[in-house]
């Protein structure tokens, strides 16, 4: 299977600071998402990004697939951001795989 | 309102107890999933189903049983559970098993006493 590391584990944050963080593949993947988990246990869609950059408000996802790598940046942190983000990625032989996830606190 | 929803989202039970997580997709997609999250844990695909045949089971105990009988709905029947078994169930469906973006439903918390 795909191997996927989360970077940091951990992160808290300043309300209003800006952070990134990490997702590396150990293969090829063609379908990738970041996730972000709300404290009753929902993942809830960010982004649906296997290449590229894309922006939605605050945030922004970065992949460059060659490279088997993930950013998400997250701008003016507020407190609602807080919980665990989840990337995952696939490819057509595979299943979607996730990492262990960054859980994030912005503080107020 | 979800696109993917779950029920119950709490449960409790013993271990001799039969119960069900049902889950049904408004999205018009093929495929459905089961995945099961435990603390500290990376996500754990269970079973995959497309247009109702099971395409994929990683070797999930038998005490876990899906059935799926129709594209929309997806039920997972517990049997005979263990303590550890205590987890969040996550279901998920996506356009085409292994492609596109997955949805995920608000989950079902077990708890096996």
């Amino acid at each position: 299977g795909i191997q996927v590391e989360q970077s940091p584990p951990d992160l808290i944050l300043q309300e209003g600071a800006n952070s990134t963080l990490r997702c590396n593949f150990s293969d090829s993947v063609n379908n990738l998402q970041w996730f972000h988990q709300n404290p009753w246990g929902q993942l809830i869609n960010l982004f649906y990004i296997p290449s590229g950059t894309k922006q939605n408000g605050r945030l922004s996802a970065t992949t460059v697939a060659t490279e088997r790598y993930s950013l998400l940046y997250i701008s003016s942190s507020q407190t609602t951001d807080s919980g665990v983000y989840f990337c995952a990625g696939g490819n057509t032989g595979n299943q979607f795989y996730f990492g262990t996830g960054t859980s994030l606190t912005v503080i107020p | 309102e979800t696109g993917v929803t779950q029920t119950p989202r709490h449960l409790v039970m013993g271990m001799t107890n039969k119960k069900s997580l049902k889950c049904e997709q408004h999205l018009g997609h093929n495929a459905m999933y089961w995945y099961k999250q435990s603390a500290k844990k990376p996500l754990e695909l269970m079973f995959v189903y497309s247009l109702e045949e099971r395409v994929e089971n990683n070797s999930v105990p038998s005490r876990f049983s899906p059935e799926c009988p129709n594209s929309s709905h997806l039920f997972l029947h517990l049997h005979t559970l263990q303590p550890e078994d205590s987890a969040l169930y996550l279901c998920a469906s996506s356009p085409g098993v292994r492609t596109g973006e997955l949805f995920f439903g608000e989950g079902s918390r077990l708890t096996v006493l």
